[in-house]
C-alpha cells in the first residue's frame, strides 16, 4: 500500500452533467475524509467516515453532492448537475483512529474542471 | 466561527534567504496545529504542535506553537529552490472528528 490513491486525476465535464471521484484510502486507517480546494485557498472540509458511516458533513456539501464507503475501504464522492462553481481539486485523506493527526494522510486529489 | 489566518499569503525570496511564515488560529477547544507542504498536489505533512513552546526541528525547517498568543511561526533557514511551494497550517479543534481547520496558505518562490 503506497498510500491514498484518488481517481481520475483530472476530470473535464460539462455543466449539468454528474461526475464520480474515487478514493482509495490507507488499507489499515479506518477514518477518511474529503476536502476541496479551490485556487488560492486552503483545503475545505466537506465529510468524514469512520469504518462505513458517514459521521459528520459540512454545510459546504450541498444536495447535489452525495458520499458513500460502502464496505469500509474505498469511497466515492458524486456531484449532480455539476455547475461551474464546482471546478475545484477535490482531496481525500485517510487516517487511523488513535493514530493522532500525524497519521493524517492526503491523496493526490482529483482536479474537477466545469465548463 | 473557527478560522485559522496565514500572513503573508505569497513570498518571494533568494536562495540562501531565512523566511518566517506566520499562522493565528481562532479555534474553539483548539487541540493541534499542524504544518503542511503543498507542491502541486498532495499536502505532504511537515509538523504536529500539540504544546506551547516546544520547538519541532526537521533539516532546515523548524515551527513553534505559542498557545496564549494563539499563532505558530513556521522557520526555513538557508531556503533553497526545492522550498518552493504553499505552505499550509491547520488547527484541529476538540469535539471535531479530526478535520482540519485550513488557512489560506503561504505561496513562497525561492528564486536562484
Amino acid at each position: 500500500d503506497t498510500g491514498v490513491s484518488q481517481d481520475p486525476r483530472h476530470k473535464i465535464t460539462k455543466r449539468g452533467q454528474n461526475v464520480t471521484f474515487r478514493c482509495d484510502p490507507i488499507s489499515e486507517h479506518n477514518r477518511l475524509y474529503w476536502y476541496r480546494q479551490t485556487l488560492g485557498q486552503g483545503p475545505e472540509f466537506l465529510t468524514y467516515f469512520q469504518n462505513e458511516a458517514q459521521l459528520e458533513k459540512s454545510r459546504l456539501l450541498s444536495d447535489r453532492f452525495s458520499a458513500e464507503r460502502p464496505k469500509g475501504s474505498f469511497s466515492t464522492l458524486e456531484i449532480q448537475r455539476t455547475e461551474q462553481g464546482d471546478s475545484a481539486m477535490y482531496l481525500c485523506a485517510s487516517s487511523l483512529l488513535g493514530g493522532g493527526n500525524m497519521s493524517y494522510t492526503f491523496g493526490s486529489g482529483t482536479r474537477l474542471t466545469v465548463v | 466561527e473557527d478560522k485559522v489566518v496565514q500572513s503573508p499569503l505569497s513570498l518571494v525570496v533568494h536562495e540562501g534567504d531565512t523566511v518566517t511564515l506566520n499562522c493565528s488560529y481562532e479555534v474553539t477547544n483548539f487541540r493541534s496545529l499542524l504544518w503542511y507542504k503543498q507542491e502541486k498536489k498532495a499536502p505532504t505533512f511537515l509538523f504536529m504542535l500539540t504544546s506551547s513552546g516546544i520547538e519541532k526541528k526537521s533539516g532546515r525547517l523548524s515551527s513553534i506553537l505559542d498557545k496564549k498568543e494563539l499563532f505558530s511561526i513556521l522557520n526555513i533557514t538557508a531556503t533553497q529552490t526545492g522550498d518552493s511551494a504553499v505552505y499550509l497550517c491547520a488547527a484541529v479543534a476538540g469535539g471535531s472528528q479530526g478535520n482540519l481547520i485550513f488557512g489560506k496558505g503561504t505561496k513562497l518562490s525561492v528564486k536562484p
